[in-house]
């Protein structure tokens, strides 16, 4: 079974500073189109999760652009740029490629230092 | 607006039974993959099971086949979770999710609020 990690599960960050999330999958999530099947998702406090990045690099509609992915196959990043209060929140990876479907990091918890 | 909203949460004893309705509006129910997922009380996001457009496929995290069953009607835009002889380890808020329409994707882009399921004597 594929394994999702993320590091650090904690980050106390500094409002105007960048900030940068790993997620690590087991196995490689680049299918044979050349998609990399890793999303990111924010939960911000008492809200459902919300989407933010697909298929690795992709920004989902309304997303601000200070949010970016990147990375490939097995190793991948969401940095945010100019961290604003408004970004504290859980942020979630999940991959959507390999058995089983549809799993998710443990979850990186930002706040406001 | 594209929405989910999600009900039929409650209390239940372990054992119990529950159905979980999600009601999509604001875009075309039929052509989009749904999926249930949950969330433990302070713990992270985890994917319990997925209807394919005519709800002739799905599929079910291990944790909970056999026991839960998706559905859905798409005369009346809804999505539904059957779940069956419920265990503490349930307890959870539940979401229902909306996959990508993009040939090829998988993700989740849109999602409910939530209902709440509490499984405990």
């Amino acid at each position: 079974d594929v394994v999702m990690t993320q590091s650090p599960l904690s980050l106390p960050v500094t409002p105007g500073e960048s900030a940068s999330i790993s997620c690590r999958s087991s196995q490689s999530l680049l299918d044979g189109n050349g998609y990399n099947h890793l999303d990111w998702y924010l939960q911000k406090p008492g809200q459902s999760p919300q989407l933010l990045i697909y298929l690795g690099s992709n920004r989902a509609s309304g997303v601000p652009d200070r949010f970016s992915g990147s990375g490939s196959g097995t190793d991948f990043t969401l940095k945010i740029s100019r961290v604003e209060a408004e970004d504290v929140g859980v942020y979630y990876c999940m991959q959507g490629l390999q058995t089983p479907l549809f799993t998710f990091g443990p979850g990186t918890k930002v706040d406001i230092k | 607006e594209v929405q989910l909203v999600e009900s039929g949460g409650g209390s239940v004893q372990p054992g119990g039974s529950l159905r979980l309705s999600c009601a999509a509006s604001g875009y075309s129910f039929s052509s989009h993959w749904m999926h249930w997922v949950r969330q433990g009380p302070e713990k992270g996001l985890v994917w319990v099971s997925r209807i394919n457009f005519d709800g002739s496929a799905t599929t079910y995290a291990d944790s909970v086949r056999g026991r839960f069953t998706i559905s859905r009607d798409n005369a009346k835009n809804t999505l539904y979770l059957q779940m069956n002889s419920l265990r503490a380890e349930d307890t959870a808020v539940y979401y229902c999710t909306r996959e990508s329409a993009a040939v090829g994707t998988r993700y989740m882009d849109v999602w409910g609020k939530g209902t709440t399921v509490t499984v405990s004597s």
